[in-house]
């Protein structure tokens, strides 16, 4: 089982460039969502989606935008890049209810970003 | 305005002895909490929750304890081992389904050090 896939694992990119965080997983899970960790933070929301074509804004959605065409990916992009958007994301899934009480997220590994 | 607070960046113990680790919380509303585990340049792995109808929860070396008069939580390992240095992080939800109420608002996390 492959879980959630990220890719890439590591970018840099240059102030204003622009660039999209690929996400994907194969647990057929309806929910979906993006997370920044910032040095000694712990993780904070971007974006979320509930389903196919259902996108909702999380605590710091600003300069990102996601999509969610099919149940599996759920891309995260980054218009007009800036150093503040140097950190490390995290997509996660989760289908609630699977796990008897809590709404359990599975994470992918991570994409280390540096905006230079 | 953090939520969900742990005041120790980091704990250091001896093998075979026990690790506390603990969590506060300010939203009364918060139902459902969850402890994740994370290594470095990995993602959260889920480890154990606990809803607030419960004060305890155990699974295997891994216990977490709930006070919801005091808005706290812990998590205690026994007998800690090498192997679970990482650092924790807790999470809080209103609610165990999707959607705004149900997302994880997580604390900074604590690195725990177990020396052998």
């Amino acid at each position: 089982n492959a879980g959630v896939t990220q890719t890439p694992k590591f970018r840099i990119l240059k102030i204003g460039q622009s660039m999209t965080l690929q996400c994907a997983q194969d647990m057929n899970h309806n929910y979906m969502y993006w997370y920044r960790q910032d040095p000694g933070m712990g993780l904070k929301l971007i974006y979320y989606s509930v389903g196919a074509g259902i996108t909702d804004k999380g605590e710091v959605p600003n300069g990102y935008n996601v999509s969610r065409s099919t149940t599996e990916d759920f891309p995260l992009r980054l218009e007009l890049a800036a150093p503040s958007q140097t950190s490390v994301y995290f997509c996660a899934s989760s289908q609630p209810g699977q796990f008897s009480g809590a709404n359990v997220l599975t994470f992918g590994a991570g994409s280390r970003l540096t905006v230079l | 305005d953090q939520q969900v607070k742990q005041n120790s960046p980091s704990l250091s113990v001896q093998e075979g002895r026990i690790s506390i680790l603990n969590c506060d919380y300010t939203n009364s509303m918060f139902d459902y909490f969850l402890w994740y585990k994370k290594y470095p340049a990995e993602g959260p792995t889920f480890l154990i929750s606990i809803s607030s109808i419960k004060d305890k929860n155990e699974d295997g070396r891994f216990t977490v304890f709930l006070n919801k008069s005091a808005k706290h939580l812990s998590l205690h390992i026994v007998p800690s081992q090498p192997g679970d240095s990482a650092v924790y992080f807790c999470a809080a939800s209103e609610v165990n389904y999707g959607g705004s109420q149900g997302n994880l608002i997580f604390g900074k996390g604590t690195k725990l050090s177990v020396k052998p």
